[in-house]
């Protein structure tokens, strides 16, 4: 299987501050990875899909990068609505594999 | 609007089964996959499988093979993942999901099963 490493694990940001999240995979996915937001009591919302693909709805900026093992989702500006945990999802082999998670709280 | 509603939690003995419901509306059942996705409490996620609606084709995780079975009724475009042998292993939050080509799109509430004597 595929093994995502996401880092960092916990996260503190104040509101208006750049963020990036890293996810690493332990074998080439190519641009095959998504991102997704959590909210607390939620199911995940995709954010981001084929690596740098902003799903309809989502606010710009969000953003995605990335192919081959590295991939980084980046939040340009902080807002209090975004905290949440962020996961990651390979997509490129079977089974599907996500990332532990990046938990995002306001400081 | 797209909507996939689960049904209510479930509490279960230890070694008992139990069937789980996914209601989809607002699009065309057959044409989208259904993937399910285990999540223990506070932890990160797993993919446990997907069906196909249109022809019934199921891919599962090896890791659930024998603990998971996907189904899927056209006539009421509900899909169903039944789950066998539980062990307290098993208490989590289960959820249904769209597959909108390689994005998982869509998601059910999530349904909380808790297995306890």
């Amino acid at each position: 299987d595929i093994q995502m490493t996401q880092s960092p694990s916990f996260l503190s940001a104040s509101v208006g501050d750049r963020v990036t999240i890293n996810c690493k995979a332990s074998q080439n996915i190519n641009r095959y990875l998504n991102w997704y937001q959590q909210k607390l009591g939620e199911a995940p919302k995709l954010l981001i899909y084929n690596a740098n693909s902003l799903q309809t709805g989502i606010p710009s900026r969000f953003s995605g990068s990335g192919s081959g093992t590295d991939f980084t989702l980046t939040i340009s500006s902080l807002q209090p609505e975004d905290v949440a945990t962020y996961f990651c999802l390979q997509h490129n082999s079977w089974p599907w594999t996500f990332g532990g998670g990046t938990k995002l709280e306001l400081k | 609007q797209v909507n996939l509603l689960q049904s209510g939690a479930a509490l279960v003995k230890p070694g008992a089964s139990v069937k789980l419901s996914c209601k989809a509306s607002g699009y065309t059942f057959t044409d989208y996959y259904i993937h399910w996705v285990k999540q223990s409490h506070g932890k990160s996620l797993e993919w446990i499988g997907y069906i196909n609606p249109n022809s019934g084709y199921t891919n599962y995780n090896e890791k659930f093979k024998s603990k998971a079975t996907l189904t899927v009724d056209k006539s009421t475009n509900t899909a169903y993942m039944e789950l066998s042998r539980l062990t307290s292993e098993d208490s989590a939050t289960y959820y249904c999901t769209r597959d909108g080509y390689n994005r998982l799109d869509y998601w059910g509430q999530g349904v909380m099963v808790t297995v306890s004597s």
